[in-house]
């Protein structure tokens, strides 16, 4: 694809409820990072995948956030029991490389309003 | 810890206006700092960088200067269009660039 895509572009669910969202990074990209950016902020690291391994997610904020990306492509972030505070945009970025000044592409973002 | 502060918006100005946004950083090594752009109904996009101290990224006309001593890393441009209008993030990011920090955002008016 021409680009980082994210699915739903907006969801909407009840507190308690689990959710999942879907990143489709660019092909061939290696690394890929999850944020998430609460309204009139900057995006906050959660957490980043080197193909398909989870090298670091000390931005998980708690353990009803999980991430996984099983085949080093598509990754699905998962929130359990969603919280109002859950509320944000979440974004997802890849990149070709693991380090050395490589760009970060971002996804437009999923609105989850948790009501 | 490593963190970016930014000026606060909104910024309005007139086309063709001078703009500084100022960013400045605290980072436990030695960063390579960043300014995204999001435009309205868009994703982040890089606009420019800079890996080391006293080096000036450039795009579009505008430029930032990584200074160490200072710790700062200041968007410029020497004249505005109404087509800037958006929100400027600067970054950074250190060591193996696998993990970045945002500041809080800076959004610019453009007024013809």
């Amino acid at each position: 694809g021409a680009g980082v895509s994210q699915s739903p572009r907006y969801k909407v669910a009840k507190r308690g409820q689990d959710v999942a969202l879907r990143c489709d990074p660019i092909s061939g990209h290696v690394s890929l990072f999850w944020y998430q950016q609460a309204l009139g902020q900057g995006p906050e690291f959660l957490t980043y995948f080197q193909n398909e391994a989870q090298l670091d997610k000390s931005g998980l904020p708690s353990d009803r956030f999980f991430a996984e990306r099983p085949e080093g492509s598509v990754s699905t972030l998962k929130i359990q029991r969603t919280q109002q505070e859950d509320s944000a945009v979440y974004l997802c970025a890849s990149s070709l490389g693991v380090a050395g000044g490589h760009e970060q592409f971002f996804g437009p973002g999923t609105r989850l309003t948790v009501l | 810890g490593d963190s970016v502060t930014q000026m606060e918006g909104p910024v309005t100005l007139s086309e063709e206006a001078f703009l500084t946004i100022n960013c400045t950083y605290t980072a436990t090594g030695y960063p390579s700092l960043f300014w995204y752009v999001q435009y309205p109904g868009e994703g982040l996009q890089l606009l420019l960088k800079a890996t080391k101290a006293d080096d000036k990224g450039s795009n579009k006309g505008f430029e930032a200067t990584y200074r160490k001593e200072t710790t700062s890393f200041h968007l410029e441009k020497g004249s505005v269009q109404v087509s800037d209008s958006a929100v400027y993030f600067c970054a950074l990011s250190v060591y193996n660039f696998n993990k970045f920090y945002f500041g809080s955002g800076t959004k610019l008016n453009v007024k013809p």
